[in-house]
């Protein structure tokens, strides 16, 4: 079966301070791995889609980087406003539509 | 450009109910999925719907159903509902299946008492 893990389950940064996340995944066949952010009480945020090992994609201060066990989510001098809880999520091959979401990392940044 | 909409997004039923969320896709999209989300858990893939139809299904029972329209709206329908029913709903939009973003609604918060 499926399975995503994330790591760690909470982390507490000082604002300034980088730091990453980790998403390994145990699938038949990756067809994409997607991150999220999650603000609470909201619908998770679109951040990237990775589809290959050795894929990099960076927007602001996040960068997400894939490879074949595992997601990193690079945080680079995190601001309080990057607080929420980041999701990892993958899609595997042969057609098949479910998308399997791991448990998240919250993340507070403290001024 | 509106994106994903949920309705109602507060809900409080009975135990052993029935209720229908609904969701309107971003402009654009033709692919809804639903999911379930408990508290402090990842969202849990409920259904896929494409082409007015269901796509795949994740390990939920028979009493979650759901329905796509024309217009490609959708709805998610819960009969004999349980305690354990209580979460936030989520409905995500997508153009096609592929692993291509999905944009989530603000999601139905239901309470099950």
């Amino acid at each position: 079966e499926d399975q995503v893990t994330q790591s760690p389950e909470a982390l507490r940064l000082q604002e300034g301070e980088s730091s990453s996340l980790n998403c390994s995944y145990t699938v038949s066949g990756l067809r994409g791995l997607f991150w999220y952010r999650q603000d609470p009480g909201k619908g998770p945020e679109f951040l990237f889609t990775l589809y290959s090992a050795g894929e990099e994609k960076e927007k602001e201060r996040l960068k997400a980087t894939l490879t074949k066990k595992e997601s990193f989510l690079h945080i680079t001098a995190p601001k309080p406003e990057d607080s929420a809880t980041y999701l990892c999520a993958v899609q595997v091959s042969g057609g098949y539509q479910k998308v399997t979401f791991g448990i998240g990392t919250k993340l507070q940044v403290i001024p | 450009d509106a994106g994903v909409t949920q309705s109602p997004t507060h809900l409080i039923k009975t135990r052993g109910q029935q209720v229908t969320l609904r969701c309107s896709p971003k402009s654009g999209h033709d692919t809804v999925s639903w999911y379930q989300q408990a508290l402090g858990q990842g969202p849990q893939f409920i259904f896929q719907y494409y082409e007015e139809e269901e796509r795949q299904r994740g390990n939920f029972p028979d009493r979650f159903s759901g329905h796509q329209f024309p217009n490609y709206s959708s709805e998610l329908n819960v009969n004999a509902l349980l305690l354990g029913d209580s979460a936030l709903y989520l409905c995500a939009s997508s153009l096609g299946t592929g692993a291509t973003e999905a944009f989530f609604g603000q999601g139905t918060r239901l309470t099950v008492v």
